[in-house]
């Protein structure tokens, strides 16, 4: 089966740097995507990765490895707004995304 | 330009009757889909349509129809509604075509609920 694997909830201080971690396992793989989610709204998009490496824009990073089936997001100087659920998906061979739960990450002072 | 539109914001729907969904795009995307997004679960999709005229099953398409009559216009149907079927629903879009990027982009989502 396909699998998205995400941390549930991570903690971090405003000002300070966190990664979340993203693992797949999918039929085929055409890309991974990181979106942002605040409660309540809908999903908006962060980064998209397909080759192997860094991708870097403005406070945020994405990191993608596909020899390991991993990817990372890394949030720079971090601040309150960016309290949020941030969801990994993966586009697979049949181009259809498939998602992660999401990581609740929690901002505080 | 407004983007992706759905309607309504929300709703409470008595089992066993029928809803449909709205929802529109001004962007001129091929692609539209239909997810819902149940807590500790991630976005599972419903049906999606790669052009107009044409559409297709997702991961959970029972229970829901869907049709593509036009490119702006993607409505989600439930005949009969259970209970399983409160969720929050998002419609999406993108480009399309199976090459390169293809980001989605998310309407504001219905939040619903079957009694």
């Amino acid at each position: 089966g396909q699998n998205i694997d995400q941390p549930t909830e991570m903690t971090a201080t405003e000002g300070a740097i966190v990664q979340i971690n993203c693992t797949y396992q999918t039929s085929g793989f055409n890309g991974l995507f990181w979106y942002q989610q605040h409660a309540g709204e809908a999903p908006t998009f962060l980064s998209y990765n397909v080759l192997d490496g860094l991708e870097e824009k403005g406070r945020f990073s994405s990191f993608l490895s596909r020899s390991k089936g991993y990817s990372y997001l890394l949030l720079k100087e971090l601040q309150m707004k960016d309290s949020a659920s941030y969801l990994c998906a993966v586009l697979d061979s049949n181009y259809q995304l498939i998602w992660g739960a999401g990581t609740k990450l929690i901002i505080k002072p | 330009t407004a983007g992706i539109t759905q309607a309504p914001t929300s709703q409470i729907l008595a089992a066993g009757r029928s809803m449909t969904l709205r929802c529109t795009q001004d962007m001129r995307h091929n692609a539209m889909y239909w997810y819902r997004q149940d807590l500790g679960l991630g976005l599972r999709l419903i049906h999606y349509s790669n052009t107009a005229g044409t559409t297709g099953k997702g991961e959970v398409p029972d229970g829901y129809s869907v049709s593509r009559a036009n490119t702006d216009d993607f409505p989600l149907t439930l005949a009969s509604a259970v209970p399983s079927q409160t969720s929050v629903y998002f419609c999406a879009s993108s480009v399309g075509g199976a090459s390169g990027t293809d980001t989605q982009y998310f309407g504001p989502g219905t939040r619903l609920t079957v009694l």
